[in-house]
This record gives structure tokens, C-alpha cells and sequence, in this order.
């Protein structure tokens, strides 16, 4: 079945480095993408989106890359910092449509640990 | 805070006993959207609300069912609960679609039930 995953289930970084967690998608008709960020005990929270028209976007210490080829995204972390620590999850989703919105589809998460 | 409510927190039961877990969405927001979350696993969809009516199913049990109510907040009754079924259990809401927007979910904190 097409799906949404994850290469790594466990990134360690050091503090100040920059940080990358990627994830490969597998369906082709899916042109929306969003990164998730969920710290323990807590909910997931949006970090950044990106459409399939693009393949960089840049927010806050963060970047997102798409490779529509390969179909491969990524989510860079500039300057790691420990209250980055947290697990993140890509998710797919098609264009929302007028009616409503179609849910997201999850990957099983990298969790980002970052060393002081 | 994200806006979305949940209650209850935590919750511990019995195999065979049935629950009700509650979200509130945020204000104005009309899509609900209800995820499980296994240890260390990632969000499952189980099922979509969009203003009262069902929108979408995913990998939700016949156990389990929802529903949306008038004034927008949404319930989930897990029944016949069996010891895989602790999980925490996300509720979310998403803005109406009016022009362009993003397929930003809104996460509540999560309801963690137990069964024993």
C-alpha cells in the first residue's frame, strides 16, 4: 500500500550542529506536505508545509526539501538546539478540497536527540 | 496551547469496558480529526468530521465509532477495549477552507488510556 516512512528512527546531533531527518514517500499523487514536530507528552506541532510546486522551503532555523524524483523530503535544522529534541514526523496529504480536508498520512517519526 | 481540548487526560480501564474519549476543536474550526498513537509508534488516522457528518475513515476499528455534535465537538467510544487498544488517542481540528490555506492540523494533548 502507498505509505509515508521514515529512514531513520533515531538522530543524535550535538548542540549547534545542524540537524537533517528525511523521509520517503511513496504515494505519487500526493503534492502536500507537512513536517510535525511532537515533544513528549504533548500533541504534534506544525513546523513547516511545502506543495509540490516547490522544493525548498525556508521558515524559522528550518528548511524542507522535496525531491519529487526520488521522492524524498527532507527537513534540515539549523543550529541545533536541545529544545529541539523531539520527535518528528512527515505527513502527505492531497490539496485540500473545497468540501473538506483529506487527513494527513503519518510516517512512523525519527526522534531528534540533541546532545549539550 | 493549540486550542483543541481533550479530556479525559489519562484513563485506565478494564478489557471488555467501553469509553468515551471528548474533544472540543478550536473555535471556528469545523473539521475534527481522531489519531491513535501507539508506544513509539506513529499517528494512525481512525476517522474525519467535517460540521456534523463523517468525511473520512481510516484504520478505525468497528469497536470503535464517533460522532461530531451541533456545536462542533466530537466524541470517540472505543467498546470491548483489549489490552492493544492503550494508546494515546489525538484529536484534531483544521480551519474551514475559504481561499488558500494550508492542510494545518490543530492537536490537542492527547487522551492516554490504559487497558489492563
Amino acid at each position: 500500500g502507498e505509505s509515508v516512512g521514515l529512514h531513520l528512527p533515531t538522530l543524535s546531533v550535538q548542540e549547534g550542529d545542524n540537524s537533517i531527518i528525511n523521509c520517503a514517500y511513496s504515494n505519487s499523487a500526493s503534492d502536500y506536505f507537512i513536517w510535525y514536530k511532537q515533544e513528549s507528552g504533548k500533541g504534534p506541532q506544525f513546523i513547516i508545509d511545502i506543495r509540490s510546486n516547490m522544493d525548498k522551503r525556508q521558515g524559522q532555523r528550518v528548511t524542507v526539501l522535496l525531491n519529487k524524483t526520488v521522492k524524498h523530503l527532507s527537513l534540515q535544522i539549523a543550529a541545533t538546539q536541545p529544545g529541539d529534541s523531539a520527535v518528528y514526523f512527515c505527513a502527505e496529504n492531497l490539496v485540500p478540497m473545497d468540501t473538506g480536508r483529506r487527513a494527513l498520512t503519518f510516517g512512523s517519526g525519527t526522534r531528534l536527540q540533541v546532545q549539550p | 496551547d493549540s486550542g483543541v481540548t481533550q479530556t479525559p487526560k489519562h484513563l485506565i480501564t478494564a478489557t471488555g469496558q467501553r469509553v468515551t474519549l471528548r474533544c472540543s476543536p478550536r473555535s471556528g474550526d469545523l473539521s475534527v480529526y481522531w489519531y491513535q498513537q501507539s508506544l513509539d509508534q506513529g499517528l494512525q488516522f481512525l476517522i474525519q468530521y467535517y460540521n456534523g457528518e463523517e468525511r473520512a475513515k481510516g484504520n478505525i476499528l468497528e469497536r470503535f465509532s464517533a460522532q461530531q455534535f451541533p456545536d462542533l465537538h466530537s466524541e470517540l467510544n472505543l467498546s470491548s477495549l483489549e489490552l492493544g487498544d492503550s494508546a494515546l488517542y489525538f484529536c484534531a481540528s483544521s480551519v474551514p477552507l475559504t481561499g488558500v490555506n494550508t492542510g494545518e492540523l490543530f492537536f490537542g494533548e492527547g487522551s492516554r488510556l490504559t487497558v489492563l
